[in-house]
């Protein structure tokens, strides 16, 4: 099983300021890694696949890189209704997910 | 529009069975695989199980391996989860999700799952 671990579990953050996630594999993927959003009671959104590849309809804020082991999300310019957990998500393998970090608006 | 509708969640006791349903619409079902991912109570996404498109290959996380079982029915449109078993630590908001990738062969390449049900919410106590 590849383990995927997000770093930090938690971050609190003021708008307009940038926000990184990164989540690293025990193992190398590639680019098969795929960044989610959930927000309270909502089921999870895609934000961008395979790394670095966007999706139709996610603001621009939103971005993806990395390759191999080590990945980030940024969020330029975070707004408030990006408050959320962000999640990891690896398709190299059966899947599997990092942990979740939470982004709080102060 | 695709629209994925889980159904068949609910209270039961440890040790009881129970049979989650999710209802597909706005593409050819049968072209993909399926999953079942299920949320524990304020933790983080875990995957659960998965399906080819055709039903012929499934695949489960150790922690329900020989107690889930994933199927479909292509011409009903409709992916299933039988969970027998059931523990206090199976207690979870259940999503069904479309996976972009392709089985074929035997063998299925996974991509990111690009749309997700509402969940339902199975509930393990006495």
């Amino acid at each position: 099983e590849i383990v995927l671990t997000q770093s930090p579990d938690f971050q609190s953050v003021t708008p307009k300021e940038k926000v990184t996630i990164t989540c690293r594999a025990s193992q190398s993927i590639g680019s098969s890694l795929h960044w989610y959003q959930q927000k309270p009671d909502q089921s999870p959104k895609l934000l961008i696949k395979y790394a670095s590849q966007s999706i139709s309809g996610v603001p621009s804020r939103f971005s993806g890189s990395g390759s191999g082991t080590d990945f980030t999300l940024t969020i330029n310019s975070l707004e408030a209704e990006d408050a959320a957990a962000y999640y990891c998500h690896q398709s190299s393998s059966l899947p599997t997910f990092g942990q979740g970090t939470k982004v709080e608006i102060k | 529009e695709v629209q994925l509708v889980e159904s068949g969640g609910g209270l039961v006791q440890p040790g009881g069975s129970l049979r989650l349903s999710c209802a597909a619409s706005g593409f050819t079902f049968s072209s993909y695989a399926m999953s079942w991912v299920r949320q524990a109570p304020g933790k983080g996404l875990e995957w659960v199980s998965a399906i080819s498109g055709s039903g012929g290959s499934t695949y489960y996380a150790d922690s329900v391996k020989g107690r889930f079982t994933i199927s479909r029915d292509n011409s009903k449109n409709t992916l299933y989860l039988q969970m027998n078993s059931l523990r206090a630590e199976d207690t979870a908001v259940y999503y069904c999700a479309k996976d972009e990738g392709v089985c074929t062969g035997g063998v299925c390449y996974w991509s990111y799952f690009d749309y997700w049900g509402q969940g339902t919410l199975v509930t393990v106590s006495s």
